[in-house]
């Protein structure tokens, strides 16, 4: 059975400081790899994709990911409060549109 | 871009009547739309993937008869929940990928909270 584990917290980071969320999936067909942010009593919305081994940053904003480990991150660097949410990762198989979603990480940023 | 829009945002039905929820890609075309459903503090269970053109596909446990998925053309996918009961109340949340660019990128609807009563 794919899955994919996060860490539910709730994280508390200091406001300005580096938020990191980690996540590991089961399934080594997996080629594809997303964040979504989710806040309370909203839908998830797409923050980062990373398909490849290494970094991709945008803006304040860095995915990692690294197959041979089957582990992504998300890195938030410059916590601001609105930054506080659930975030989930989710995996996604090659040739298969369905995503495989973690259980998610709840993010409080301390002001 | 990418944006997916679903209506009605909040419905509030009586036990054993039918609600349906509609699904739109606003300024994308999208081949397949998911169904999830939310329930509180809890994460995103996909219920069924909605093909143009074709049947969805359900996932185990999921009752096909119960939750009637149509997706008529290329931006509008519609989930009808029949026979609601007390227990169908959750959050409903549809997603569309992108027919075009080869991207693998899902994008959320704004999700619908429904309440049987």
């Amino acid at each position: 059975q794919k899955e994919v584990e996060q860490n539910s917290g709730p994280l508390s980071v200091p406001e300005g400081a580096i938020a990191s969320l980690n996540c590991t999936y089961s399934d080594r067909g997996s080629q594809s790899f997303f964040w979504y942010r989710q806040y309370s009593g909203k839908s998830p919305e797409l923050i980062m994709s990373i398909y490849s081994n290494g970094d991709k940053e945008d803006g304040r904003f860095t995915a990692q990911l690294n197959k041979a480990s089957q582990y992504v991150s998300l890195l938030i660097r410059d916590s601001q409060p609105s930054d506080s949410a659930t975030y989930l990762c989710a995996s996604q198989e090659s040739g298969n549109e369905k995503l495989t979603f973690g259980t998610g990480t709840r993010l409080t940023i301390i002001p | 871009g990418a944006v997916v829009s679903q209506h009605p945002s909040r419905v509030i039905c009586k036990s054993g009547t039918s609600v349906k929820i509609e699904c739109r890609s606003l300024d994308f075309q999208a081949t397949t739309m998911f169904w999830y459903r939310q329930f509180p503090k809890q994460s995103l269970m996909l219920m069924a993937t909605s093909n143009e053109g074709s049947k969805a596909t359900y996932e185990q446990g999921v009752e096909k008869d119960k939750f009637l998925i149509n997706h008529a053309s290329l931006t509008l996918s519609t989930l009808t929940v029949t026979s609601a009961h007390p227990e169908d109340s959750s959050f409903y949340i549809c997603s569309a990928r992108p027919l075009m660019g080869g991207q693998n990128e899902q994008y959320f609807g704004p999700g619908t909270r429904l309440t049987v009563t």
